[in-house]
Formats: C-alpha cells, sequence, structure tokens
C-alpha cells in the first residue's frame, strides 16, 4: 500500500523558514517524481513544486520560485521542501503527492504550516 | 501560463440528477487533464486522468470528456457521497495548474 506521510509543519513567523518531510513506502520512491501540493485555508489546490526521477528536472510555481527548494533522497524514500522567507500567504497545509506521469495519483495527509507574526 | 477555469464555482443538485462540470484552459493542452475529488476534511483523490480515463475504483457515474481547450465532468446520478469540492488540473508541461474548483451540494 502506497503510503506518504508528511511532517515539519508548524507555526513560524514571516520571514522565517521551515523544512517540510515527506516519508515514502509502499513503492519504489526512486522511480517515482513528486510533488508538493499545497491548499491556503478555505481556498481551492495549489500545485507548488515538481522533481523527477533522479532530479532531472526541478519546476516551482512562481509564487514560491526562489524561495522554495525542493529536493530528494532516494536512499532514504525521502522528498523535502525547504522554505525560506515565509510569508502569510504561504500558510496552509501542503501535500506530497505521487506523480504518474502527470497526474497525483497517491497523496499523503499533509502537513499544516502556519505563518504569523 | 495557462490558465484554468472552471464553471459553475458551486452548484446544488437533488439526488439522482445528472451534473456537468466545465473546465476550461487559456490553451490547448491535448488530453493532459485530470479531475480530483476533495471531500471535506478528506485529503484529495484522483477521479479521472487523460481527460477521460476513470481512475481505478472509481465510480462508473464518474466520466470526463473533452479534449484542447475545453472538458466536462460528469455525474450522470448524483448521490449524496457526492458532496465535494471538484478540481481539474492540467498535466501539459509545468505549471501543473489546478481549477479554482466547482463545490457541489445536494439541495
Amino acid at each position: 500500500e502506497v503510503q506518504l506521510v508528511e511532517s515539519g509543519g508548524g507555526l513560524v513567523k514571516p520571514g522565517g523558514s521551515l523544512r517540510l518531510s515527506c516519508a515514502a513506502s509502499g513503492f519504489t520512491f526512486s522511480r517515482y517524481t513528486m510533488n508538493w501540493v499545497r491548499q491556503a485555508p478555505g481556498k481551492g489546490l495549489e500545485w507548488v513544486s515538481s522533481i523527477s526521477i533522479s532530479t532531472s528536472y526541478i519546476y516551482y510555481a512562481d509564487s514560491v520560485k526562489g524561495r522554495f527548494t525542493v529536493s530528494r533522497d532516494d536512499a532514504k524514500n525521502s522528498l523535502f521542501l525547504q522554505m525560506n522567507s515565509l510569508r502569510a500567504e504561504d500558510a496552509g497545509v501542503y501535500y506530497c503527492v505521487r506523480d504518474l506521469l502527470g497526474i497525483g495519483d497517491s497523496w499523503g495527509q499533509g502537513t499544516l504550516v502556519t505563518v504569523s507574526s | 501560463d495557462i490558465q484554468m477555469t472552471q464553471s459553475p464555482s458551486s452548484l446544488s443538485a437533488s439526488v439522482g440528477d445528472r451534473v456537468t462540470i466545465t473546465c476550461r484552459a487559456s490553451q490547448g493542452i491535448n488530453n493532459y487533464l485530470a479531475w480530483y475529488q476533495e471531500k471535506a476534511g478528506k485529503v484529495p483523490k484522483l477521479l479521472i486522468y487523460g481527460a477521460s480515463t476513470l481512475q481505478s475504483g472509481v465510480p462508473s457515474r464518474f466520466s470526463g470528456s473533452g479534449s484542447g481547450t475545453e472538458f466536462t465532468l460528469t455525474i450522470s446520478s448524483l448521490q449524496p457521497e457526492d458532496v465535494a469540492t471538484y478540481y481539474c488540473q492540467k498535466y501539459y508541461g509545468a505549471p501543473f495548474t489546478f481549477g479554482p474548483g466547482t463545490k457541489v451540494d445536494i439541495k
């Protein structure tokens, strides 16, 4: 069974940093592109970042480019999102999503990020 | 970047009704379009990909159609468990933009 478990969310002040992690199990992690998708409170889904197999390509939404960095550790079956210079509008639930040819076929339960002074 | 829009933003229908949601892309995306269902307090769930291919385990009352710039998600007979927000998403190259969502509830 595919499992994706996010961690690392919490309360951070504007301008602060946070590192999210996603622990994957139940599938061969190294063979999949992985995504981060977020959802602000009461709002819709927003794609944040994608990292391909072997980190061959990485993409970011314009809203986070230059502030967020996605990475992966295939040896540890883990996905990461380093978030710097956080803003109030970055608050929300961050989902780790397995990518099957561009499609989000498995989602984690999410981790909540709160940005407030 | 390609923009995604959905209509309506919300709808209310009776159990058994046929429900149709439209998703439009600002440029052609072939059939690289997925639909997701998000129930309150739950994780989004993939319903349809390739514009019309039903994900395994999804009830057959759900169907998708379209290509290019206009797509539809149809629920042939609305059930109480279908109350949710539905999102389309393009995966024809980054950014993998979601539509703003359509909230469906029971009249």
